[in-house]
């Protein structure tokens, strides 16, 4: 199993860019996660998917950020237009069932928008 | 959810066992104890979770105590690959459509060669 894919694995902008990152889950996991990691603000949860439904959107942090999930394999984290201050690490996560936190990360994506 | 405590920091020589110790005292009789940890650099990794009986795996071992206040993750034979931030998570294992995992500080384990 190739584990959780993310893609890029760096990505530096500029201000006002817009920014996709992307995720392919682990195969036949049902519930996506999208999380943003800094030092300031340690591990925060974005959104989460199951079953490629937005369940929980409450952390994403403004209307900058979009998320969405085509279907079952992919996953797309959207900031239009980036600022400095998205600057993270941004880390996709998926779990078989949709009741168990046994959740598998991805390697992130080290976001820098100067 | 209960809140964890955990310690910032402890290190262990390399070969010997780590035991790295977690205080969730307000726990419900529905959540589960989850350990988690991140390696610089990388993504958090599931290591193991358990509810009321202590756990083996390939990773690690959990050991709950009776009244399940805390609990101690173990690694029996630490290498320099384990140095990682360990964070223990408690969680309803069905708790409506929240299934966020909540990270705290963590224990930062060093070990040394």
């Amino acid at each position: 199993d190739a584990g959780v894919i993310q893609s890029p694995r760096h990505e530096v902008t500029e201000m006002g860019q817009e920014v996709t990152l992307r995720c392919k889950p682990i195969s036949g996991h049902n519930s996506l996660f999208w999380y943003r990691q800094t030092m300031m603000r340690g591990l925060e949860l974005l959104i989460y998917f199951n079953n490629n439904v937005p369940i929980d959107d409450s952390g994403m942090p403004e209307d900058r950020f979009s998320a969405k999930m085509p279907n079952a394999s992919f996953s797309t984290l959207k900031i239009q237009p980036s600022e400095p201050r998205d600057s993270a690490v941004y880390f996709c996560a998926s779990t078989r069932d949709s009741r168990s936190y046994e959740q598998y990360f991805g390697p992130g994506t080290r976001l820098t928008v100067t | 959810d209960a809140k964890t405590t955990q310690p910032t920091s402890m290190d262990c020589a390399e070969g010997r066992a780590a035991n790295l110790p977690c205080n969730h005292s307000t726990i419900s009789g529905n959540e589960y104890v989850y350990w988690y940890r991140q390696i610089h650099s990388q993504g958090p990794q599931y290591i193991i979770h358990g509810l009321k009986n202590n756990e083996t795996n390939e990773m690690a071992s959990l050991i709950i105590t009776e009244d399940r206040k805390s609990s101690t993750l173990i690694l029996p034979h630490a290498t320099l690959r384990d140095t990682a931030v360990y964070y223990c998570i408690v969680r309803v294992s069905s708790s409506g459509s929240a299934r966020q995992l909540t990270f705290g500080s963590g224990t930062q384990l060093t070990v040394l060669p």
